[in-house]
């Protein structure tokens, strides 16, 4: 089962303007995770953000989290055409030894130069 | 370091085959994970290891086994191959202090079941 569930599946904007995905989940978590695959690629860690905070930045990225809705977006301002790629969102659940984490469908975004 | 590594990159199995997928890592982690993505379905997790020695299910293990034999090593099996089995394969790797690990990823295997 999918604990985070993107939204839009896909996305096309033009260069220089901002592209926003959101995260929905179902259960409690110990974080959030927010990572990048480019087409043929592995997936690259962008950002975490633990579940007593709600905002972080690094770079152009900017990541909300709103756990009394269960959900998170993930904002990319000034986007490039290398930002062209799939963004997916991980919940880490888990306690003890093991964090579950568990990884959504996936938002593709499509950046036109 | 070359972080986490998966041989081979490309292969076609008849039904019935079998084969060995290979990770490594050199980021001395303890926790290693197979993943599978399938379009539309995200990554599933296969099977997953938190030492050496030790291994557990994940979300889809039925037809698939696993050895972590050395740390830096997690082996995924397959034993007789299915069509369903078709899909990109990823394994990646993270430490087990503190809760708040990324987890790094493999650059895939791209298996295709005939």
């Amino acid at each position: 089962s999918q604990q985070g569930e993107e939204d839009p599946q896909a996305l096309s904007i033009q260069e220089g303007e901002n592209a926003t995905m959101n995260c929905s989940y179902k259960t409690s978590i110990n974080n959030l995770q927010w990572y990048r695959q480019n087409s043929g690629r592995g997936l690259v860690h962008l950002i975490l953000i633990r579940s007593n905070e709600r905002e972080k930045h690094s770079g152009r990225l900017r990541v909300t989290l709103d756990t009394s809705k269960k959900s998170s977006s993930l904002l990319i301002t000034a986007s490039r055409a290398a930002d062209t790629a799939s963004y997916f969102c991980a919940t880490d659940e888990g306690t003890g030894g093991y964090q579950k984490v568990t990884f959504g469908i996936g938002t593709k975004l499509q950046v036109i130069p | 370091n070359a972080g986490v590594t998966q041989t081979p990159k490309f292969r076609v199995l008849k039904t019935g085959q079998s084969m060995t997928l290979l990770c490594a890592q050199d980021m001395n982690h303890e926790y290693m994970y197979w993943y599978r993505q399938d379009p539309g379905m995200g990554l599933r997790l296969i099977h997953y290891s938190v030492g050496e020695g030790t291994t557990a299910k994940g979300e889809v293990p039925d037809g698939y086994n696993v050895s972590r034999l050395k740390k830096q090593n997690f082996l995924l099996g397959l034993e007789s191959a299915a069509p369903s089995q078709t899909s990109v394969y990823f394994c990646a790797s993270r430490k087990r202090e503190g809760p708040y690990n990324e987890q790094f990823f493999g650059p895939g295997t791209r298996l295709t079941v005939l």
